[in-house]
């Protein structure tokens, strides 16, 4: 089955600093991917969905680029800020209806005033 | 909209004992997730169900975990004889539709302590 690797499993910036996730997997038939927010003792929240072969995506304040080929999807929070500190986590999907989720290990970010 | 309702947020079991984790999907869902968070082995899928209908169960343990889905508005995963390494945030997801391009939306979860 697919497997979802996830670096670094803890990251510790600056604020103002970028800080890069990035997961790898194993399914070339992996059609969807997620990234999620956790902060502590809440619940998973979706920052973006991607799918194209090679996308990048931005949102407010991260851009997401996924390249098929490498089978490698990342996500770059720019100019990070103390409220980006959460865990995030990679989610991979295939295209069978209604497929799991197969999520990567997750990243704890801390971003020091 | 509310999103999705998990009750209880927290239970404390002692060993053998069962748990009932009720989950309530954002109206108009069609799909409901079960998932569990442990640190050691992360986010695992357990179980899905599409229009109340149990699809894929491929991650339940085969004995003790069971999950049922009797109307739309609710679905239950029941732990019988509770064990220790069962002691995890569980967590229930919906989706729009089972279409794979939807995204899944988490609840709060329950946080499921065995003693």
């Amino acid at each position: 089955g697919e497997q979802v690797e996830q670096r670094p499993p803890h990251l510790s910036v600056r604020e103002g600093d970028s800080a890069v996730i990035t997961c790898t997997y194993t399914d070339p038939n992996s059609y969807y991917f997620f990234w999620y927010k956790q902060e502590p003792g809440a619940s998973l929240q979706l920052l973006m969905k991607v799918f194209s072969s090679t996308e990048i995506n931005e949102g407010q304040g991260f851009t997401v680029l996924l390249n098929k080929k490498d089978k490698r999807l990342s996500l770059n929070l720019t100019a990070a800020h103390p409220g980006d500190s959460a865990a995030y986590f990679c989610a991979v999907r295939d295209n069978n209806a209604g497929a799991k989720l197969t999520f990567g290990g997750g990243t704890r970010l801390t971003v020091r005033p | 909209n509310a999103g999705v309702i998990q009750t209880p947020r927290h239970k404390v079991t002692g060993k053998g004992q069962e748990a009932t984790l009720w989950c309530e999907p954002i109206s108009g869902h069609s799909a409901v997730f079960w998932y569990r968070q442990t640190i050691v082995q992360g986010l695992e899928f357990l179980t899905y169900f599409r229009n109340q209908a149990p699809i894929d169960d491929s991650g339940m343990p085969k004995e003790r975990f069971s999950a049922q889905m009797p109307n739309q508005s609710h679905s239950t995963l029941k732990i019988q004889s509770t064990q220790p390494q069962d002691s995890a945030v569980y967590l229930c997801a919906s989706s729009y539709s089972w279409d794979s391009s939807y995204e899944q939306y988490f609840g709060p979860g329950t946080r499921l302590t065995v003693l």
